[in-house]
C-alpha cells in the first residue's frame, strides 16, 4: 500500500535554530502534500498545502516566512521551521495523496515531534 | 467554527462488544468521508472511507454508515479488540479529493479485556 515517510521523527534543539522536516511518498507520486500540526489532545490542524512546482498555500494564521515549504519533486516536500522558538514545539505531520487521486485517501507520515528548548 | 465534530472525546467498550464512534458535519459540500486511527507519536492510519453516493461501507470488522440528510456518520467496530484502543479521527472533504481533509477532534477508544 501507499507509504509516506517522514524524517526526522524527533528533534530537540535550542531556540533560534532552523529545523527541516522531510516528507516523502515512497511508492507513489504526489503533486499535493499537506502539512498538519497537532497540539496535545487536539485535532490535526492544517498548516499548508504543498504543491509540486509552485508555491504552497498557507492556512489563515500560519506565517509563510516562519514555516517554509518546498515541494521540488513529485515525491518530496520539506517543511522548514525557521528560527524556532519554544511556542513552535509541537507534533508536525505530513500527508500525501496518490496521483491521480479521485477518491484515494490521504496517507500520513509518522510525524515529527519538535521540542524547542 | 468546527465543520467536523466528534462530540465524544472518549469511549470505553468491553472486548468482544461493538464500538460505535460518531461524527457530525456541517458543510453540505462535503461528500467524501474517512476514518483514521492514530496511536500516540504516530501518524494517522487510514481505516475506511465512504462516498456520499453510499450509505454503508464495510471492511472486515469495520463498517461506516452515512446519513447524509442528518449530516452524520458513524464507525462500527465489531467485535472490538484490545488492539483497537487508539484515537479515531473522522475526516471529510469534497468528492474531487483535491481539497484538504477537515478533521474532527478525535475520540479515544479504550477496549477493555
Amino acid at each position: 500500500g501507499a507509504v509516506v515517510s517522514q524524517h526526522p521523527s524527533r528533534v530537540i534543539c535550542k531556540s533560534g535554530t532552523s529545523v527541516k522536516i522531510e516528507c516523502r511518498s515512497l511508492d507513489f507520486q504526489a503533486t499535493t502534500m499537506f502539512w498538519y500540526r497537532q497540539f496535545p489532545k487536539q485535532s490535526l490542524m492544517l498548516m499548508a498545502t504543498s504543491n509540486e512546482g509552485s508555491k504552497a498555500t498557507y492556512e489563515q494564521g500560519v506565517e509563510k516566512d516562519k514555516f517554509l515549504i518546498n515541494h521540488a519533486s513529485l515525491t518530496l516536500s520539506t517543511l522548514t521551521v525557521t528560527s524556532a522558538h519554544p511556542e513552535d514545539s509541537s507534533f508536525y505531520i505530513c500527508s500525501a495523496r496518490e496521483v491521480p487521486n479521485g477518491n484515494q485517501p490521504q496517507h500520513f507520515g509518522d510525524g515529527t515531534r519538535l521540542s524547542i528548548l | 467554527d468546527q465543520q467536523v465534530k466528534q462530540n465524544s472525546p472518549s469511549l470505553s467498550v468491553q472486548e468482544g462488544r461493538i464500538s460505535i464512534l460518531n461524527c457530525d458535519y456541517t458543510n453540505s459540500m462535503f461528500d467524501y468521508f474517512l476514518w483514521y486511527k492514530k496511536y500516540p507519536a504516530e501518524g494517522p492510519t487510514f481505516l475506511i472511507s465512504i462516498s456520499s453516493i453510499k450509505d454503508k461501507n464495510e471492511d472486515g470488522r469495520f463498517t461506516v454508515f452515512l446519513n447524509k440528510s442528518a449530516k452524520h456518520l458513524s464507525l462500527h467496530i465489531v467485535p472490538s479488540q484490545p488492539g483497537d484502543s487508539a484515537v479515531y479521527f473522522c475526516a471529510a472533504s469534497d468528492e474531487t479529493g483535491n481539497t484538504p481533509l477537515v478533521f474532527g477532534k478525535g475520540t479515544r477508544l479504550s477496549v477493555i479485556a
